[in-house]
């Protein structure tokens, strides 16, 4: 069992550009997440996907989307990347409350 | 929505010593409550976790404590190791398996 997997592990775009980050798991998990991890604020939510076909905001989406592609992939995009989105990315899966996370992408965005 | 407080920010403590890291929540309908490791450059990892039907629970050397009438719960770590350093973040749960996660708790274990 691979668990979560993410891809890339690091990457730098300039402003304006697009990108897709990957995310899979292998665990049949039905709960899929996306958070970013800045110094000093923890872990915030920017999207979710309870099961399947349903995609939630959370706390900070403003500037991504979203794609649960099927019931392992859940991809986040930033459509027009900008320098407050430099952050280190981490996907989650979960089945109840217990969640298993990636191994994050870092991103830098100047 | 969920508002999860951390304290401290940072603990450094000598070896063989305790370390205690304190959460408290907002919301009353809140029933689960986990706590992570993060070491540095991976990814966080679930150590213990506990529910609202439940006062304490341990394993080896760590220890949770909820107290739901105050909103308040704990993590205690007895013995402390050099590979105990790292960054703790508690949560709680938000509803549709959401969590709201604390700014998180850099623990140095000083040799």
């Amino acid at each position: 069992n691979a668990g979560v997997t993410q891809t890339p592990k690091f990457q730098v775009l300039k402003t304006g550009q697009s990108m897709t980050l990957q995310c899979a798991q292998d665990m049949n998990h039905n709960s899929m997440y996306w958070y970013r991890q800045d110094p000093g604020m923890g872990l915030r939510l920017i999207y979710y996907s309870a099961s399947e076909g349903t995609t939630d905001k959370g706390e900070v989406p403003n500037g991504y989307n979203v794609s649960r592609l099927n019931k392992r992939e859940f991809s986040l995009r930033l459509e027009s990347a900008a320098p407050s989105q430099t952050s280190v990315y981490f996907c989650a899966s979960s089945e109840t409350d217990a969640q298993a996370f990636g191994p994050g992408t870092r991103l830098t965005v100047t | 929505g969920e508002n999860v407080e951390q304290h401290p920010s940072t603990l450094s403590v000598q070896e063989g010593d305790s370390a205690v890291i304190k959460c408290t929540y907002s919301d009353s309908a809140s029933n689960y409550f986990p706590w992570y490791k993060q070491e540095l450059g991976k990814r966080p990892q679930l150590i213990i976790d506990i529910r609202s039907n439940v006062g304490e629970k341990k394993d080896q050397r760590i220890a949770v404590t909820l107290n739901k009438t105050a909103k308040h719960f704990s993590l205690h770590i007895t013995e402390t190791q050099p590979e105990d350093s790292a960054v703790y973040f508690c949560a709680a749960s938000l509803g549709d398996y959401k969590l709201s996660f604390g700014a998180g708790t850099t623990v140095t274990v000083r040799a």
